[in-house]
């Protein structure tokens, strides 16, 4: 059974940093890419990010493109997103989740984690 | 990026009804090498993270009912619940995933008349 839990969400100062990870199990992690989706309280679904299994390629949306760094350590079967120069419109709920299929990701998303909170506050 | 629509924003229903929800992109999500739409509908129920609960645009996953089903081509679709069930109560998006970044709707809350 596919289990994706997220931690490292916090109340952080606008311009701090922050650290989010999702360890995954019940599937071949390696095998698989990964994305970070973000949801602001009481709105809807943003998608932040994706890495390809092998992690070689990255993908960003533009809101966060030199501030947020997705990573990820196969050998620990945990995706990572670094979280930097923190804004107030970065608070959300920020979710971890396995693409569809094995190979070139296709941004369907399959398993969802349950989520891990960032607010940025002063 | 494509542009996601939905409506309505809610809408609701008595038990045993019909709910329908529209979809529209503001580009073609049919590829035309595999003839797929690649368009997914999720539900998120309160508290709880998103579930996938059909994709290219009409391809239930395993375990959703029957009584919801995706239809659509291009750059319309509908997502249809037959005989509302207490249990579905919940706000559903839509997504495209034929371009980098994918996109979603704004999301439509269904709730019990």
């Amino acid at each position: 059974q596919v289990h994706l839990v997220e931690s490292g969400g916090d109340v952080v100062q606008p311009g701090k940093s922050l650290r989010l990870s999702c360890v995954a199990s019940g599937f071949s992690f390696s095998y698989y890419a990964m994305h970070w989706v973000r949801q602001a309280p009481g709105k809807g679904l943003e998608w932040v990010a994706v890495i390809t299994n092998d992690g070689n390629k990255k993908f960003y949306t533009d809101s966060v493109k030199g501030r947020f760094t997705i990573s990820r350590d196969n050998s620990l079967n945990t995706l990572y997103l670094q979280l930097d120069s923190l804004r107030a419109e970065d608070t959300a709920a920020y979710y971890c989740a396995r693409d569809y299929s094995t190979g070139p990701f296709t941004q369907l998303l399959h398993h969802w984690g349950q989520g891990t909170l960032v607010t940025v506050s002063s | 990026d494509i542009v996601m629509t939905q409506s309505p924003d809610s809408l609701a229903v008595s038990l045993g009804e019909r709910a329908t929800i529209s979809c529209k992109s503001s580009q073609s999500l049919l590829y035309s090498s595999n003839n797929k739409n690649y368009l997914a509908w999720y539900q998120q129920k309160p508290g709880q993270p998103p579930k996938l609960l059909i994709y290219w645009a009409s391809i239930r996953e395993s375990g959703v009912p029957d009584r919801f089903s995706g239809s659509g081509s291009g750059t319309d679709f509908i997502l249809t619940i037959n005989s509302l069930q207490a249990e579905d109560v919940a706000v559903y998006y839509c997504q495209q995933y034929y371009g980098t970044p994918p996109t979603f709707g704004g999301g439509t809350k269904v709730e019990i008349k």
